[in-house]
């Protein structure tokens, strides 16, 4: 089993829609959360940064973490064609931890 | 801010060769790690470094080594390459200033193996 778990999709979805993405973990150890954005033949670009449990918002972008059940959650409102990209949720451990654990990855197409 | 960057961008080699790829960090940042990506195992960790000691190695074979520079660049370096090297190498810097600190990544280095 994965260390980090995440439906690799595609999710299609039309224009406006909410996209919602979802990962979970079995490292109880992971205390830092990420959600990345990669762009085909580009690098991951860093979306969402969450310490600990809790939900975060950052325009049309929500993060929401539960450790307790070890899962965690990125909702995109309003989406976008921009928006289409696999998405990659990414977690750590201790502040001093700089290896980042991935998930597999979600393709995301928005219909226009 | 200049970003991550990533040289060269594209490159192919022959089996058996050894190639070395480079990463200029975020100016302050003085934590480089690299990562491999491929459309079967996603992103792996490579290794990290920091004021030019690494401090953590993934599960890759010798043949995949780096090294970091006084002003906080990298190189990493892959030698005897096989086909199942040819991936994303991506270089990400963060600035080691305690739990809040970020992780961002460059562009990535595309390596074909032939």
């Amino acid at each position: 089993q994965k260390e980090v778990e995440q439906d690799p999709g595609p999710l299609s979805v039309p224009e406006g829609a909410i996209v919602s993405l979802n990962c979970t973990y079995s490292n109880s150890a992971f205390q830092y959360f990420m959600w990345y954005r990669q762009y085909s033949r580009k690098g991951p670009e860093l979306l969402m940064y969450t310490y600990s449990s809790g939900n975060k918002e950052d325009g049309r972008f929500t993060a929401q973490v539960d450790k307790s059940s070890k899962y965690i959650s990125l909702f995109i409102r309003d989406s976008q064609p921009s928006d289409s990209a696999t998405y990659l949720c990414a977690m750590r451990g201790s502040s001093n931890d700089y290896k980042l654990s991935f998930g597999a990855g979600t393709t995301v197409t928005v219909r226009a | 801010k200049a970003g991550v960057t990533q040289t060269p961008r594209y490159l192919i080699k022959t089996r058996g060769q050894q190639v070395t790829l480079s990463c200029s960090p975020i100016s302050g940042h003085r934590s480089v790690s690299w990562y491999q990506q491929t459309p079967g195992q996603g992103l792996q960790f490579l290794f990290e470094y920091f004021s030019e000691t690494q401090r953590n190695k993934g599960n890759f074979p010798g043949r995949f080594s780096g090294r970091q520079f006084s002003n906080s660049r990298s190189e990493m370096n892959v030698s005897t390459l096989e086909l199942g090297d040819s991936a994303l190498y991506l270089c990400a810097s963060s600035s080691d200033q305690g739990g809040g600190n970020t992780i961002y990544f460059g562009e990535g280095s595309w390596l074909t193996v032939v």
